[in-house]
């Protein structure tokens, strides 16, 4: 039972352009998304985080959207550079015995091409 | 300097041999965790605590054992009834509440 899904595998973008990744969850208790950046042989770097009282959250480059009513949340980069080139995933928790618990999805390979 | 350390960061062990990975963390969380990757993947979480002296078991746990002694402390051991070992293990920790850090990784191979 997969709550968390990232249903492309992958995206290639241009420098300068805006890279949209998307992630749709099917477990009403989330309460709380988050996105980690990874580059291979390292482990994930936390990138944007939003809770579910919030419907956007903007940090420099990066934003995350969250729709609530379909489960589904995006990061926007804009603009791209392919230093942001790597595997993005996102993650949720809530629910009352969840604590810090995350459940991640699949992970989209952003190739950000100069 | 806080962060989170493990050692080391490649392993190799013959098949049929446990083997223990380090996990340590100086970011005073009380949660900390343990996740696979494997190619094209993404993280399963094995075992998580969240106080010292007790944890539970994640998705993929079979196969695998932790103690938390100390609150720094987050040992792995993949056990021979692990049936696939070769993998990547991150560990990460956290406050009760919020984003997880994680390590650097361990790339485990066994042959």
């Amino acid at each position: 039972d997969q709550q968390v899904k990232q249903n492309s595998p992958s995206l290639s973008v241009q420098e300068g352009r805006i890279s949209i990744l998307n992630c749709d969850y099917t477990n009403s208790m989330f309460d709380y998304f988050l996105w980690y950046k990874k580059y291979p042989a390292e482990g994930p770097t936390f990138l944007i985080s939003i809770s579910s009282i919030k419907d956007k959250n903007e940090d420099g480059r990066f934003t995350v959207f969250l729709n609530k009513s379909a489960k589904h949340l995006s990061l926007h980069i804009v603009p791209s550079q392919p230093g942001d080139s790597a595997v993005y995933f996102c993650a949720a928790s809530g629910g009352e015995t969840s604590g810090s618990r995350l459940t991640f999805g699949e992970g989209t390979q952003l190739t950000v091409n100069p | 300097d806080g962060g989170i350390t493990q050692s080391p960061k490649y392993l190799f062990r013959k098949e049929g041999q446990n083997v223990t990975l380090s996990c340590e963390q100086n970011l005073n969380h009380d949660a900390m965790y343990w996740y696979r990757q494997d190619p094209g993947q993404g993280l399963r979480l094995i075992y998580y605590s969240q106080i010292v002296n007790d944890f539970q078991k994640g998705d993929i746990a079979e196969g695998y054992s932790v103690s938390r002694e100390k609150k720094e402390s987050f040992p792995l051991t993949v056990t021979s009834a692990q049936k696939n070992p070769t993998a990547f293990y991150l560990c990460a920790s956290s406050r009760l509440v919020g984003e997880q850090y994680f390590g650097p990784g361990t790339r485990l191979t066994v042959t």
